[in-house]
């Protein structure tokens, strides 16, 4: 399978804890996406990078928020402390940076907070 | 800022012709894109305007009026599969971030 992988696809969570998603882009890929979604809604922006560097972040982020793209591959999101509110269903993509517009979406890691 | 307005839900039967218009106020517009998502899965890219007119491409089609602000998303010959949410996003530029609207669910009925 050659698309956007992410891990896990469920997380469930006591309020006050920390948790980490993985997503994994397609391999020739520089950019990569984040994105939030809650239900009925369309997906909102929380950050990306081009390769390693993160070129924006949502002002919408508090700073519970951080998020990696260490090599310029995978990339990490982390929640600390979570909070009910955080419950969601998070979207990573990627894309061939200003190559084309088409991104392509993973099938995302739902958390729910307790 | 980005805004994008579209409607909720649409209903219509298989073999039937549905248009979602989408709104859009931009402080700077670089074009238009829709994203079909199924239900539990993740949204896949359909069609992108970056000039006025129609793109047609295959039984779907995308329409932008910048003058108006406007497009839509034309969907012909419905299928129950075509049974989904549909979303206009507009890019900051290209590869950059997606601003979506808030969506329309399309229900197919036979």
């Amino acid at each position: 399978d050659t698309g956007v992988s992410q891990n896990p696809r469920h997380k469930i969570t006591k309020r006050g804890q920390n948790v980490t998603f993985r997503c994994d882009p397609i391999s020739e890929h520089n950019r990569l996406y984040w994105y939030r979604q809650t239900l009925g809604q369309g997906p909102e922006f929380l950050t990306y990078f081009q390769n390693e560097a993160q070129l924006e972040k949502s002002r919408l982020l508090s700073d519970r928020f951080s998020a990696e793209r260490p090599k310029g591959s995978f990339s990490t999101l982390e929640i600390q402390r979570t909070e009910q509110g955080d419950s969601a269903m998070y979207l990573c993509a990627s894309s061939l940076g200003t190559v084309t517009l088409e991104q392509y979406f993973g099938p995302g890691t739902r958390l729910t907070v307790t | 800022g980005q805004s994008l307005e579209q409607p909720s839900e649409v209903t219509a039967v298989e073999g039937a012709i549905v248009q979602i218009n989408c709104t859009y106020q931009t402080s700077g517009f670089y074009g238009l894109s829709w994203y079909q998502q199924h239900d539990g899965g993740a949204p896949t890219f359909l069609s992108y305007n970056a000039l006025d007119g129609l793109e047609e491409t295959g039984r779907f089609s995308s329409f932008l009026s910048r003058s108006d602000s406007y497009g839509y998303l034309l969907l012909q010959e419905l299928q129950m599969k075509d049974s989904a949410s549909y979303f206009c996003a507009a890019p900051k530029a290209a590869g950059n971030k997606l601003t979506f609207g808030g969506g329309t669910r399309v229900l197919v009925k036979p």
